[in-house]
């Protein structure tokens, strides 16, 4: 059984750039969330999918953007990148929304 | 926002010693979790427990929640060197279902 994954592993990006980052749940799973991890600290949430609309946000700006696709994967956009977006992003699944979230190995995201 | 608060945030000790950690956070929950991260990686998630239970046991991991102190502790028995990862807990608030971590308590354990 496939937990989560993630793509791109890694990724670099200039000051301005956009970014799309993907991500599959955990078979059986139907709830997608994201989170940001900047060096040394813990994961800070970013937004919820869940039936393909967003469910709640974590206080990050409107240039952080998500679709949840029909087969329950999902994306994270960000446009206008700073050089405070570089972190690793995590994906978590989870079958309804306040059950175990698994998380994916992650994508770290360097932007220069 | 970061709700959960790990103490301590480093912790050193040898194998076979016990590891204790703490998290402490602010609002009500529905339930509580711990994660392990190896190196930047992804969590893996240890154990779940809810605000109706008081202990919970996996393994060599006892867990306990004290919703009164808004408190939980993390026992990790007989530790090994693999045991060596940063250690976070999460809560979800009755309001929502974002999970909300602390910064980790980075566990070092030696030979």
């Amino acid at each position: 059984d496939a937990g989560v994954t993630q793509s791109p592993t890694h990724l670099i990006k200039t000051r301005g750039q956009q970014v799309t980052l993907r991500c599959s749940p955990k078979s059986g799973h139907d709830t997608v969330s994201w989170y940001q991890q900047a060096l040394g600290q813990g994961p800070q949430f970013i937004f919820q999918y869940y039936e393909e609309e967003e469910r709640q946000r974590g206080n990050f700006p409107d240039r952080f953007s998500g679709h949840q696709f029909p087969n329950y994967s999902s994306e994270l956009n960000v446009n206008a990148l700073l050089l405070g977006d570089s972190a690793l992003y995590l994906c978590a699944s989870s079958f309804g929304r306040r059950e175990t979230q698994y998380f994916g190995p992650g994508t770290r995201l360097l932007v220069l | 926002s970061q709700q959960g608060e790990e103490d301590p945030q480093a912790l050193s000790i040898q194998e076979g010693e016990n590891a204790t950690m703490n998290c402490s956070y602010k609002t009500s929950i529905n339930n509580l979790q711990w994660y392990r991260q190896n190196s930047g990686r992804g969590l893996v998630h240890l154990i779940l427990i809810r605000s109706n239970e008081r202990e919970k046991h996996s393994g060599r991991l006892r867990v306990t929640l004290d919703t009164s102190k808004k408190s939980s502790s993390l026992l990790i028995t007989a530790s090994r060197a693999a045991d060596t990862a940063s250690y976070f807990c999460a809560t979800d608030e009755d309001s929502g279902y974002a999970l909300n971590f602390g910064k980790g308590t980075s566990l070092l354990v030696t030979p």
